[in-house]
């Protein structure tokens, strides 16, 4: 069956840097766009950013844009998120999510991560 | 960017009883080419990871029960259980994932009254 497994969540000071990690299993990840959703202790769900199968494209929010870059390894099927200059309200819950079918990745989300925390603290 | 906005932010209904919950969204998500509403809807429980109810606005997700089902077109999207039993209390969230950056409704929080 489908497993998404995120890692890397932590404590950091704001301006510094983190890159969360989310290993795939149970299907062809190759084949997938593959989002990134965070949230906030206690708040709502707020997508942060998709990328295509083959990492041709790439969209973020834009409280993110500029400042994460999404990627992916096809080969360790793992997704990334590199998160810079980070700041006190991106502190969240941070999960990988998928669609059902391969190719466009403009669907509902039918998997989820169990997320990993990160709090921006000084 | 789309808004969604859900109503309302919290509901209690009895056992047994409907729940409606709301969603509108700022612009269309009504894709003509295909004729498919690109609108979701997920239960999220405490401690744990949303779970896809219902997508393209009225289609049931395998194993979800029948007493969930959505309806609406274009901008305005309703969520409805029709008979509330005592583990559907949760939040409830709408999705859009027509344009980029999708959203997500603010949640509904349903509790037994």
């Amino acid at each position: 069956q489908v497993q998404l497994v995120e890692s890397g969540g932590g404590v950091v000071q704001p301006g510094r840097s983190l890159r969360l990690s989310c290993a795939a299993s149970g299907f062809t990840f190759s084949s997938y766009g593959m989002h990134w959703v965070r949230q906030a202790p206690g708040q709502g769900l707020e997508w942060v950013a998709v990328i295509s199968d083959d990492e041709t494209n790439k969209h973020y929010a834009d409280s993110v844009k500029g400042r994460f870059t999404i990627s992916r390894d096809n080969s360790k099927n793992t997704l990334y998120l590199q998160m810079n200059s980070l700041r006190a309200e991106d502190t969240a819950v941070y999960s990988c999510a998928k669609g059902p079918n391969s190719g466009s990745f403009y669907q509902a989300f039918d998997s989820w991560g169990q997320g990993t925390m990160v709090t921006v603290s000084s | 960017d789309i808004v969604m906005t859900q109503s309302p932010d919290s509901l209690a209904v009895s056992l047994g009883e409907r729940a409606t919950i709301n969603c509108k969204s700022s612009q269309s998500v009504l894709y003509r080419s295909n004729n498919k509403n690109y609108l979701a809807w997920y239960q999220q429980k405490p401690g744990q990871s949303p779970k896809l109810l219902i997508y393209w606005a009225s289609t049931r997700e395998s194993g979800v029960p029948d007493r969930f089902s959505g309806s609406g077109s274009g901008t305005d999207f309703t969520l409805t259980i029709s008979s509330l039993q005592a583990e559907d209390v949760a939040v409830y969230y709408c999705h859009q994932y027509y344009y980029t950056p999708f959203t997500f409704g603010r949640g509904t929080k349903v509790d037994i009254k």
